[in-house]
């Protein structure tokens, strides 16, 4: 079975410049999210969907950040405009049933991106 | 706001050895707890999930108990092999995963 696909693997962009990170979910799985990771914070949730639908985005750091799920098969992270402190690995999971729940959480391999 | 603590924050052992990664959260309204694995230049892979009625989860070699009133989890690792070596990040579910910073295990053949 195919896992959480992310494209693209790394991004090497200048600041200024719209970034845009793909997330392809499990086949079946309601729930998507949208994590960053860095060595000073770790991993953090920016933003997660359930059928689609943003339910929770308060980890979104700023208004140049925004994320969509226009169907159940896709997902977008865009950052307009990126700056250099945007640099991290941002990683897409997905799961069937969220919350209170036996389903883990399946993530994607990252997107490793870094803003000049 | 739920904060989760990973100890140590790196361990080096040799082949064969029985070890203990621990993981402490402060909030105990928890819907469960997961542990990963993640490699160099890799996602998360996840190891086990205890839920909240649950006191532990076993999966091959290794052993996860939670003890959510003292808001404490360990993750067991029974003959630890070279291929175990990897970052281990506990992650507690409350509405939503909270991470630790993780373990870093080395296992030395």
């Amino acid at each position: 079975d195919a896992g959480v696909i992310q494209s693209p693997r790394h991004e090497v962009t200048e600041m200024g410049q719209e970034v845009t990170l793909r997330c392809k979910p499990i086949s079946g799985h309601n729930s998507l999210f949208w994590y960053r990771q860095t060595m000073m914070r770790g991993l953090e949730l920016l933003i997660y969907f359930n059928n689609n639908v943003p339910i929770d985005d308060s980890g979104m750091p700023e208004d140049r950040f925004s994320a969509k799920m226009p169907n159940a098969s896709f997902s977008t992270l865009k950052i307009q405009p990126s700056e250099p402190r945007d640099s991290a690995v941002y990683f897409c999971a997905s799961t069937s049933v969220f919350g209170d729940s036996n389903q883990p959480q399946h993530f994607g391999d990252g997107t490793r991106l870094s803003i000049l | 706001k739920q904060e989760v603590t990973q100890i140590p924050a790196a361990l080096s052992v040799p082949e064969g050895e029985n070890l203990v990664l621990n993981c402490s959260f402060t909030d105990s309204a928890i819907y469960n707890l997961q542990w990963f694995r993640q490699d160099p230049g890799k996602g998360l892979t996840s190891l086990l999930l205890i839920q909240s009625s649950q006191r532990e989860q076993t999966s091959g070699r290794l052993n996860a108990s939670l003890d959510k009133s003292s808001g404490r989890s360990t993750l067991y690792i029974a003959a630890s092999q070279p291929g175990d070596s990897a970052t281990y990040l506990c992650a507690v579910n409350g509405n939503k995963l909270v991470f630790g910073a993780g373990t870093i295990l080395r296992v030395k053949s």
